[in-house]
């Protein structure tokens, strides 16, 4: 069955306000996690990553935070501009499975209003 | 830098009738995957390779899906029979390090 998921499948936020995505998943034994941007009609984009052994990591505008007594995950982009208009993904990379491919979840769809 | 290429874009065709799909990942990638992503859903890994050998297939139908990468760099997916549940786009992705994947645009194949 699917370990990783999203609690909401669409998320509407005004231009210039920050957005929060979150992302439940399953597997304890996972030890590193994604967050991957899709636009319409494109592959998922890399944006960014965070290991078990860290509850924080920043990159330009993005923030992720890893909670992992209760098994969360957040992307927090910072002033929401009108190219961040995607489906987000988080995807976790189980340990002991034997494969190194990623498991994703149903995915956000964040929607900026002007 | 160039990035997973991957072709045809779009394919139609009946159900029952065969169908490839071609990849040619980043160069000097080792690991090759396929991904299958059903309208409204995230990717679904079907086959991993690692240079020219299998990694992990056990999501993949193999009554009708196979994969082969034999020189180790670009890369098939064939369907065969297809039926109508196979309408999907199907990523191929390429890593250098086991973590970080890097998508194609994928091939949206429609079985009518």
């Amino acid at each position: 069955g699917e370990s990783v998921g999203l609690h909401l499948p669409t998320l509407s936020v005004q231009e210039g306000d920050n957005s929060i995505i979150n992302c439940a998943y399953s597997n304890s034994a996972s030890d590193y996690f994604i967050w991957y941007k899709q636009e319409s009609g494109k592959g998922p984009q890399f944006i960014i990553d965070i290991r078990s052994n860290m509850d924080k990591r920043q990159g330009q505008r993005v923030t992720v935070l890893l909670n992992k007594t209760v098994k969360h995950l957040s992307l927090q982009i910072a002033a929401t501009q009108p190219g961040d208009s995607a489906v987000y993904f988080c995807a976790e990379n189980p340990t002991g499975g034997g494969a190194d491919g990623l498991t994703f979840g149903k995915g956000t769809h964040l929607i900026i209003q002007p | 830098e160039a990035g997973v290429a991957q072709s045809p874009r779009y394919k139609i065709i009946e159900k029952r009738q065969s169908v490839a799909f071609w990849c040619n990942p980043i160069s000097g990638h080792a690991t090759l995957y396929w991904y299958q992503q059903i309208l409204g859903q995230g990717p679904k890994l079907l086959i991993q390779f690692q240079n020219n050998g299998v990694v992990d297939d056990s999501q993949l139908p193999k009554d009708r899906f196979s994969a082969e990468r034999l020189k180790g760099v670009d890369s098939t997916l064939k369907i065969q029979p297809a039926k109508l549940e196979d309408s999907a786009v199907y990523l191929c992705a390429s890593s250098l390090y086991i973590s970080e994947a890097f998508f194609g645009q994928g091939t949206r194949l429609t079985v009518v």
